[in-house]
């Protein structure tokens, strides 16, 4: 079946640590999306790629970083100067007719410890 | 740029009533498409509908239906005859054309929680 795959579900941190969520889609999509969503809050946009080797900051960049080498995966890697971690992290990519499907992830609740 | 608001932060109604959520958009561009999900308690999130800014015609899917208004940007979902199991955060979403086509924008949701 087609989708995304985020992993793990749930991931613990220690201060200082770097981590890295992972995200994979079979969808043949070209775009690519994190976000973070806290408790109570909408979603807010990370970082975004429409293409392999390329991708753009969203909203709230900073403390994270990407990459894209392949159209399938789209890796998070949240570093130790992202100050307030812990949240929802939710991946899309977007496709369909005219890109404007967006599947979603089942996300991966990131702890600082 | 492009905001969604949802002016509601939560909703409670009891088993049966109808429930109207309502969501506000903003955007310049002429293009754009307007979405609804769910989000259980899993924390998935589950699409629901699609809309683009060439049809505004309303859409009724079983107890869900929606109503698009360019003339006061807005698109509202109502479920009639709600159940316990409606209960979850719903999103309204926007994404536009242009150079920012597929950036995906959500509203800050609304919790509806359905008593038995």
């Amino acid at each position: 079946d087609g989708g995304i795959t985020q992993s793990p579900k749930y991931l613990f941190r220690k201060e200082g640590q770097n981590v890295t969520l992972s995200c994979e889609q079979n969808l043949n999509h070209d775009a690519m999306y994190w976000y973070r969503q806290d408790p109570g809050q909408g979603l807010r946009l990370i970082y975004y790629s429409q293409i392999v080797n390329d991708f753009q900051k969203g909203d709230i960049a900073e403390g994270y970083s990407v990459s894209r080498e392949k159209k399938e995966s789209f890796p998070l890697t949240v570093t130790s100067a992202q100050k307030n971690p812990t949240a929802f992290y939710l991946c899309a990519s977007i496709g369909g007719v005219l890109n404007t499907e967006a599947f979603f992830g089942q996300g991966t609740r990131l702890t600082v410890v | 740029a492009q905001k969604v608001t949802q002016a509601q932060t939560e909703i409670s109604v009891v088993e049966k009533e109808d429930v109207t959520l309502d969501c506000v958009y903003e955007t310049r561009d002429t293009t754009y498409y307007l979405f609804w999900y769910k989000q259980p308690p899993s924390g998935e999130l589950v699409f629901l509908i699609r809309r683009n800014s060439f049809d505004e015609q309303n859409e009724i899917s079983g107890r869900y239906s929606w109503n698009f208004q360019k003339s006061t940007s807005s698109f509202n979902f109502t479920i009639t005859a709600s159940q316990v199991v409606d209960s979850a955060v719903y999103f309204c979403a926007l994404t536009a054309g242009g150079t920012s086509y597929g950036k995906l924008t959500f509203g800050q949701g609304t919790i509806l929680t359905v008593h038995p």
